[in-house]
């Protein structure tokens, strides 16, 4: 079984873009979350979507959204982009329905300069 | 203000020995448990899930979970250079969100 896939794996943007990250959860699984993670910081959770519904939210600013397809692929947008965004973005997923376990794609580095 | 606590490290563990990593939380709500490895650079494994009070064991891994004491362990035995890295203690709230711990870093001295 394939595993959790995320596009791109690096970006570099300016301040001031927006950019747009994709994740394809494992075949099967409908509840896609998303991290994001930094050296100070750790593991800070976005958000989390199943069957294309949102359905946890973290405490990030409003440039921060996602969605979630039919077919359970997510994206997750941030726009005016900030120095402060310069993080590993992590999405996971899980069946949910059987099981709590999420697995990890191997993530999106996103620089801001 | 929901919170894991584990020890930031270094632990450093000469290799062939166990590791013991340990984790406290906060919300007494939790009911599913999660550790995972994360290797510098590299996204977070999932190690082993634990549901239950008591033991579960998984090849080298053991998980200890003690709900009352709000107390969740892994244990490394015969522990390997490649089993060097970070690792992640997860609870889940009751809100299905896993809560994250800052995580330990893991040394095995050859």
């Amino acid at each position: 079984k394939a595993g959790v896939t995320q596009t791109p794996r690096y970006l570099i943007k300016t301040r001031g873009q927006q950019v747009t990250l994709s994740c394809s959860p494992i075949s099967g699984h409908r509840s896609v979350s998303w991290y994001q993670q930094t050296p100070g910081q750790g593991l800070q959770f976005l958000f989390e979507y199943f069957s294309e519904t949102q359905r946890n939210k973290g405490n990030f600013p409003g440039r921060f959204s996602g969605r979630q397809f039919s077919n359970s692929r997510s994206e997750m947008n941030v726009s005016t982009l900030e120095l402060g965004d310069s993080a590993l973005y992590l999405c996971a997923s899980s069946s949910w329905d059987r099981s709590y376990e999420q697995y990890f794609g191997p993530g999106t580095r996103l620089t801001v300069t | 203000q929901k919170e894991v606590e584990q020890n930031s490290g270094p632990l450093s563990v000469p290799e062939g020995a166990i590791a013991s990593l340990n984790c406290t939380y906060s919300d007494r709500g939790s009911q599913s448990f999660f550790w995972y490895r994360q290797y510098s650079g590299k996204s977070p494994e999932l190690i082993m899930s634990i549901y239950s009070n008591g033991d579960k064991e998984d090849g080298r891994f053991t998980a200890q979970l003690n709900k009352a004491s709000q107390y969740v362990s892994l244990l490394i035995r015969d522990s390997q250079p490649s089993d060097s890295a970070t690792y992640l203690c997860a609870p889940m709230d009751s809100n299905y969100q896993l809560i994250w711990g800052a995580g330990t870093k893991l040394i095995i001295k050859p």
